[in-house]
């Protein structure tokens, strides 16, 4: 069965750090896996998506790599921000891409 | 566009009650799910659908059932509300390209079961 454990559970950072949050899964058989972030009462929002076949993917001050043979992915977030505070959640996908298994998240905090 | 679109929000039952918890999208996905999220769990799946008439189950599926008569509707019936139901409920979405896609969420349904 496909485990998914974020360290750390909770960060607080100065704004403008840059940071890393750290995912490992089990079992290295995936489909693709995704990055979330969660606001306080919200839905998720997918931030980024690699493919099995990628090493990483980058959106604006966000990068993700992937290494599926150790089983660990990495969220970058450059030159942190307040709006950037919310909880990040790693799922990476079953093989056959039919459900996410999802970690349970790391908070972050910005303080200006 | 609305995305995913859920109803109700907020919902409160008694134990042994029934309800649907309704889940509707406009993009045309063909593949739809059901998580549940519950403190220090993080979120589980509950069903999935990869098409129209096409449903299976997650990790948690007892106690809920689902349909998918449409490409639009996945609703999620509770045939007998537990307690340990209590849980907030989100329903996402993709289109057919699994690798590539992301999957799209509802905004929830926080449901208690007294």
């Amino acid at each position: 069965k496909q485990e998914v454990t974020q360290i750390p559970a909770a960060l607080s950072v100065p704004e403008g750090e840059n940071l890393v949050l750290n995912c490992s899964f089990t079992d290295s058989a995936i489909y693709n896996l995704q990055w979330f972030r969660q606001d306080p009462g919200k839905g998720l929002t997918s931030l980024l998506l690699i493919q099995s076949s990628q090493r990483e993917q980058t959106s604006g001050r966000l990068n993700a790599s992937l290494d599926k043979s150790s089983g660990r992915s990495t969220l970058y977030i450059a030159a942190s921000q307040p709006g950037d505070s919310a909880t990040y959640l790693c799922a990476p996908s079953n093989q056959a891409g039919t459900a996410l298994i999802f970690g349970k998240g790391t908070t972050l905090s910005v303080s200006s | 566009n609305a995305g995913v679109t859920q109803t109700p929000k907020f919902q409160v039952l008694k134990t042994g009650q029934s309800m649907t918890l309704q889940c509707a999208q406009d993009m045309n996905h063909e593949y739809m799910s059901w998580y549940r999220q519950d403190p220090g769990m993080g979120l589980r799946l509950i069903h999935y659908s990869v098409g129209a008439g096409i449903t299976d189950q997650g990790e948690v599926p007892n106690g809920y059932n689902v349909s998918r008569s449409t490409t639009e509707d996945f609703p999620l019936r509770l045939l007998s509300a537990a307690p340990s139901q209590t849980s907030v409920y989100f329903c996402a979405s993709r289109g057919k390209s699994q690798e590539g896609e992301k999957l799209f969420f509802g905004s929830g349904t926080q449901l208690s079961v007294l």
